[in-house]
């Protein structure tokens, strides 16, 4: 069964600082990852997907990294602001095309 | 496009009572699912489906059942409702083979039993 954990759970960090997210999961046979943002009280955007042939994928000022072997994905967000705070879920799809999610890490930017 | 379309958006049942939460997609899609959300933690899958008339069970379906007559529907049911089921439930779909098959999920349904 794929696990997928995310570190750490919440993040508060002044504007224009970077952010880094961490995901890790146990199974390394996965087809995608994927990852989400979440506002409260609404449902899941989706930022930036990574096949599992890739390495990285980029977006605007957001960057995610995927390292299969030792299953782990790292989101960076480049000179945060305020409009970045938000829950940030990691999901992994396995080859059976289930999506497992992390718990999220909620991160509040300062003005 | 509408894309995925849940309802209701908030419902209160009480212990006992059953309900239908309705989730549709107007993006083709083969593959849909059910999750549940509850604080702090990650979304857990109820049901999902590859296509219409097949149907699968995820990591937390009992006092759920689902259907998929068509590709475009995936309603939930909740059948004598209990206050464990409280949570929000998410739907999603997605398109098998396409490259950068990202999964598109709905606004969520916001569901209390007392």
């Amino acid at each position: 069964k794929q696990e997928v954990t995310q570190i750490p759970a919440a993040l508060s960090v002044p504007e224009g600082e970077n952010l880094v997210l961490n995901c890790s999961f146990t199974d390394s046979a996965i087809y995608n990852l994927q990852w989400f943002r979440q506002d409260p009280g609404k449902g899941l955007t989706s930022l930036l997907l990574i096949q599992s042939s890739q390495r990285e994928q980029t977006s605007g000022r957001l960057n995610a990294s995927l390292d299969k072997s030792s299953g782990r994905s790292t989101l960076y967000i480049a000179a945060s602001q305020p409009g970045d705070s938000a829950t940030y879920l990691c999901a992994v799809r396995s080859n059976d095309y289930k999506l497992s999610f992390g718990a999220g890490t909620t991160v509040t930017v300062r003005a | 496009n509408a894309g995925v379309t849940q309802t209701p958006k908030f419902r209160i049942l009480k212990i006992g009572q059953s309900m239908t939460l309705q989730c549709t997609q107007d993006m083709n899609h083969n593959y849909m699912y059910w999750y549940r959300q509850d604080p702090g933690m990650g979304l857990k899958l109820i049901y999902y489906s590859v296509g219409a008339g097949i149907t699968d069970k995820g990591e937390v379906p009992n006092g759920y059942n689902v259907s998929r007559s068509t590709t475009e529907d995936f309603p939930l049911r909740l059948e004598l409702a209990a206050p464990s089921q409280t949570s929000v439930y998410f739907c999603a779909s997605t398109r098998q083979g396409e490259v950068g098959n990202t999964i598109y999920f709905g606004e969520g349904s916001w569901l209390t039993v007392v």
